[in-house]
């Protein structure tokens, strides 16, 4: 059971560059989350999406994109890669229901992008 | 707008010391409160929380919410080096958005435990 896979772990991009950072998950959950963490800092929620075909903005999303086209995929888009979004982002996923009184979201590996 | 709040910051305490973090939220249509221990890679599940007073436990650490104040607290007694840490709490609510109702997860900044030796 591979959970949130994240691709890739580390990635340098040139200002103006645009990437995809990837993120699947296997175990059929509906909910599906990016997080961006700065240093010292929480996570802050970027996208997140309810089911395939369903996506809505969260707390810092100019600069970022997002599509759900399958329940299992979730990837993430820069377009035109600032400073600023330096940072480690983290893709999640969530089932709607509980599970012997557990709901939590389980979290890919992190991906550390460095925008120079 | 949700909002998590976590106190302290950071903190710094010896092996064998009891340390409690806080966490405060103001959400609309509170679902669960979630507790994650993050190391140096992606947070790890501690506790949910979803009933006032009834508190959650899982060896040295507990975790207890109240509803009514807007508050929940983690414990850990007898701390370890291997405790150190940042500690999340993220609240659960539910909202309406293009795709209906749904559930928002909403982490606070953390705090930041270092047990030393």
């Amino acid at each position: 059971n591979a959970g949130v896979t994240q691709t890739p772990k580390f990635r340098i991009l040139k200002i103006g560059q645009s990437m995809t950072l990837q993120c699947t998950q296997d175990m059929n959950h509906n909910y599906m989350y990016w997080y961006r963490q700065d240093p010292g800092m929480g996570l802050k929620l970027i996208y997140y999406s309810v089911g395939a075909g369903i996506t809505d903005k969260g707390e810092v999303p100019n600069g970022y994109n997002v599509s759900r086209s399958t329940t299992e995929d979730f990837p993430l888009r820069l377009e035109l890669a600032a400073p600023s979004q330096t940072s480690v982002y983290f893709c999640a996923s969530k089932s709607r229901v509980e599970n012997r009184g557990r709901r939590e979201a389980f979290f890919g590996q992190g991906t550390r992008l460095t925008v120079v | 707008e949700d909002k998590v709040v976590q106190s302290p910051l950071s903190l710094v305490v010896h092996e064998g010391d009891t340390v409690t973090l806080n966490c405060s939220y103001e959400v609309t249509n509170f679902r669960s409160l979630l507790w994650y221990k993050q190391e140096k890679k992606a947070p790890t599940f501690l506790f949910m929380l979803t009933s006032s007073g009834i508190e959650k436990k899982s060896g040295r650490l507990s975790s207890i919410l109240d509803k009514k104040e807007l508050f929940s607290i983690l414990n850990i007694t007898a701390t370890q080096t291997g405790d150190s840490a940042v500690y999340l709490c993220a609240v659960e609510a539910w909202g309406l958005n293009s795709g209906g109702s749904n559930y928002k997860l909403t982490f606070g900044k953390g705090t930041l435990l270092t047990v030393n030796p």
